[in-house]
């Protein structure tokens, strides 16, 4: 199956900067890449995907960026908020060939920003 | 409003006795899946539906069964809990294709 490795587990900034999590997968045919954001006691939300066609992807202050031959995908944050602190897991479908895809996830980033 | 409805959202009960967290929703979608959420381990899916009376185990299916009778509901079963199913659980949904899950609430269980 799918393993999905997401770095790092905490990251904490001041509020303005940038912020990247990088996570990396196993499985070469993979093809769709989602992040959500999940805030404190709530559910996770998606706020952006890739599909492998696309290098880049950008949605305001977020973007996604992926590389398929080193089998990575990062999620960037520009000028960040305070409200943006939550916990950011990225997911990725190992690809069975048969219609049916499962969504593996990355253990999560926890997301500081410092005002 | 389009939305995954799980209930209940809060659970105690006891080792052994068989319970069930409803999953439905409203958006017409195909996948339905159960996730478990544990500190440390992520989203970790036990058990995914492609579509009416068509299930398959996830990562972690262990002590969990489901039924899909019919496309808005996706029921998860627990015969036996035992503590160390104390977790909090999401149900989500998606379109077949678009990979984006829709999740509900969440279910954060306590089995004592």
């Amino acid at each position: 199956g799918e393993n999905v490795e997401q770095h790092p587990s905490t990251l904490s900034v001041q509020e303005g900067d940038s912020a990247v999590i990088k996570c990396t997968y196993s499985d070469s045919a993979s093809n769709y890449f989602p992040w959500y954001k999940q805030e404190l006691g709530k559910r996770p939300q998606l706020i952006i995907d890739i599909r492998s066609n696309v290098g880049e992807k950008k949605d305001q202050r977020i973007a996604v960026t992926l590389n398929k031959t080193a089998k990575h995908f990062s999620l960037h944050i520009t000028e960040t908020q305070p409200e943006d602190s939550a916990v950011y897991f990225c997911a990725a479908p190992p690809y069975s060939g048969a219609g049916s895809y499962q969504l593996t996830f990355g253990k999560g980033t926890k997301l500081s920003v410092i005002p | 409003e389009a939305q995954v409805t799980q209930n209940p959202r809060y659970l105690i009960t006891v080792t052994g006795k068989k319970l069930t967290v409803t999953c439905s929703q409203n958006m017409n979608h195909e996948y339905m899946s159960w996730y478990r959420q544990d500190p440390g381990l992520g989203l970790r899916q036990i058990y995914y539906s492609m579509n009416v009376e068509v299930t398959d185990k996830g990562d972690v299916p262990e002590g969990y069964k489901v039924s899909r009778k019919e496309k808005r509901n996706f029921p998860l079963i627990l015969e036996s809990p035992s503590p160390n199913q104390t977790s909090l659980y999401f149900c989500a949904s998606r379109k077949r294709e678009n990979y984006g899950y829709t999740f509900g609430s969440g279910t954060r269980l306590t089995v004592v």
